[in-house]
């Protein structure tokens, strides 16, 4: 069975320093792979996706960049973090065809201080 | 581009009364549509989807409707129990063979005893 495992759980972090967030999943292959925020008021809001091995597109202008140098590996990284990065951080799976659900990791919990 | 607007939370009710939350997209092409929810202290799931107009999704006593003419699909519940509360996701897939999932900003449903 397909699993996601998404790491660290927590994360506190001073401003300026630098971010790695990083998702895997087992049990399937060329899936579909996202990062979203989540944060109070606003929902779920689309950070990154990926369709392939190097491939990503970037839906929010932000401090943050994604990485996929496999299949199944996911990374969402910050050179120096602002306080307006904190929040719940989800990573996200999915088969190709568009009527496919999504799988969510367990979340990332970041404090930016 | 794709966007999902739900109404505001959050949304109060007593147990057996009916439930709507309003969901309202754009779209080009021939979107997917799904409800996610968020019980309490767990992740994100699948509650329903739809992927064709006039489409009906169902699972544990919710429905929600397709409505291409409109524009909507409407989360609806005959009798609500207090297990239902939770955050409450709107979202669409694809269209024009789009890979992103844009989701609502969530509503957050309070069930009463």
């Amino acid at each position: 069975s397909q699993t996601i495992h998404q790491w660290p759980a927590t994360l506190v972090q001073p401003v300026g320093s630098p971010l790695s967030l990083e998702c895997t999943v087992e049990g399937t292959s060329n899936p579909n792979l996202y990062w979203y925020r989540q944060a109070a008021g606003r929902g779920l809001q689309l950070l990154f996706y990926s369709v392939g091995i190097g491939q990503i597109s970037s839906e929010v202008p932000q401090n943050l960049s994604a990485s996929r140098p496999q299949d199944r590996q996911f990374i969402l990284s910050s050179k120096k973090l602002l306080l307006s990065d904190s929040g719940f951080y989800l990573c996200a799976w999915k088969h190709r065809l568009p009527t496919e659900k999504l799988f969510f990791g367990s979340g990332t919990q970041l404090s930016v201080l | 581009g794709n966007s999902v607007t739900q109404m505001e939370g959050p949304v109060t009710l007593s147990e057996e009364a009916f439930l709507t939350i309003n969901c309202t997209y754009t779209a080009t092409g021939y979107p997917s549509l799904f409800w996610y929810v968020q019980y309490p202290g767990e992740g994100l799931q699948l509650l329903l989807k739809a992927t064709k107009a006039d489409d009906k999704g169902s699972n544990k006593g919710f429905e929600a409707t397709y409505r291409k003419e409109t524009t909507s699909f409407h989360l609806e519940k005959g009798s609500v129990q207090v297990s239902d509360s939770a955050v409450y996701f709107c979202a669409l897939s694809g269209g024009n063979r789009d890979d992103k999932i844009i989701f609502g900003k969530g509503t957050r449903l309070h069930i009463l005893p």
